[in-house]
C-alpha cells in the first residue's frame, strides 16, 4: 500500500514480556518517528531517524525502550520487560525530510494491552 | 510540561455551523503548527499547518488563525459536515528538534445532522 504500515495492529502480553513493533513507513520517506498515545492524552514523542544521522532517542522513556531502523526503511520499537504502564497506542510516521512544513504521514497504530 | 493545551475536551455544533477548536502553547520558539484529525482506530491525517510568520492559513473549508502575542491558534471548520465529526489534535514543532511534534490532548468534534 502507498500508506505507514504498522504490524501488529493489536498485541496483548503479560507484564515482564518482551515485544516489538514493526512499522514500514512510506517508500522514498526518509524521515521516521515513533510517537505513543496513552488513553486520554494527545501523542508523546519518542524516538526519530533521519537518514543516516543518529537517532535522536530523547523521548523514550526508560532503557527498556529502544528501536533500529535497517536500510532506512523498516523501523522496529522494542520494549523489553513491559509494565502496565506501556499500554497504550504506539504509532509511526514518516516523512519525506525532517524540517517544517514537512507534514508527518501516520500508521493507524499498535495498540499495546500489558496484563 | 504541557506546552501545548487543548482545553476543551469535547465541542459539539449543528451541520452547517461553524466550528471552533482552539490551542494554546507556552514555547514561543515554536515555528510551526499543525493539526490533524483522527477517526477512531485509525492513525492521525494531516489537516492543515501555518508558519508562525503568518497569523492565517486557509484551505477549503478549513482556516487556522494564529496569534503569537496570546500564543493562541484556532481552526475554524466552516460550514461543518457530519464526516467532520473526529478528535483533532494541534501540534507544534521547533525548527531545531528535528521536526518532532509536540502535541496538545486532543478535541473531539461531534457534527449533529
Amino acid at each position: 500500500g502507498a500508506g505507514v504500515s504498522q504490524s501488529p495492529s493489536n498485541k496483548v502480553t503479560e507484564k515482564g514480556k518482551d515485544v516489538e513493533l514493526r512499522c514500514d513507513p512510506i517508500s522514498g520517506h526518509t524521515a521516521l518517528y515513533w510517537y505513543r498515545q496513552s488513553l486520554g492524552q494527545g501523542l508523546e514523542f519518542l524516538i526519530y531517524f533521519q537518514g543516516n544521522s543518529a537517532p535522536d532517542k530523547s523521548g523514550l522513556p526508560s532503557d527498556r525502550f529502544s528501536a533500529e531502523r535497517t536500510g532506512g526503511s523498516v523501523s522496529t520499537l522494542t520494549i523489553q520487560r513491559t509494565q502496565q504502564e506501556d499500554s497504550a497506542v504506539y504509532l509511526c510516521a514518516s516523512s519525506v525530510a525532517t524540517g517544517a512544513n514537512q507534514p508527518q504521514h501516520f500508521g493507524d497504530g499498535t495498540r499495546l494491552s500489558i496484563l | 510540561d504541557q506546552q501545548v493545551k487543548q482545553n476543551s475536551p469535547s465541542l459539539s455544533v449543528q451541520e452547517g455551523r461553524i466550528s471552533i477548536l482552539n490551542c494554546d502553547y507556552t514555547n514561543s520558539m515554536f515555528d510551526y503548527f499543525l493539526w490533524y484529525k483522527k477517526y477512531p482506530a485509525e492513525g492521525p491525517t494531516f489537516l492543515i499547518s501555518i508558519s508562525s510568520i503568518k497569523d492565517k492559513n486557509e484551505d477549503g473549508r478549513f482556516t487556522v488563525f494564529l496569534n503569537k502575542s496570546a500564543k493562541h491558534l484556532s481552526l475554524h471548520i466552516v460550514p461543518s459536515q457530519p464526516g467532520d465529526s473526529a478528535v483533532y489534535f494541534c501540534a507544534a514543532q521547533l525548527g531545531t528538534s528535528g521536526s518532532r511534534l509536540t502535541f496538545g490532548e486532543g478535541t473531539q468534534l461531534t457534527v449533529n445532522p
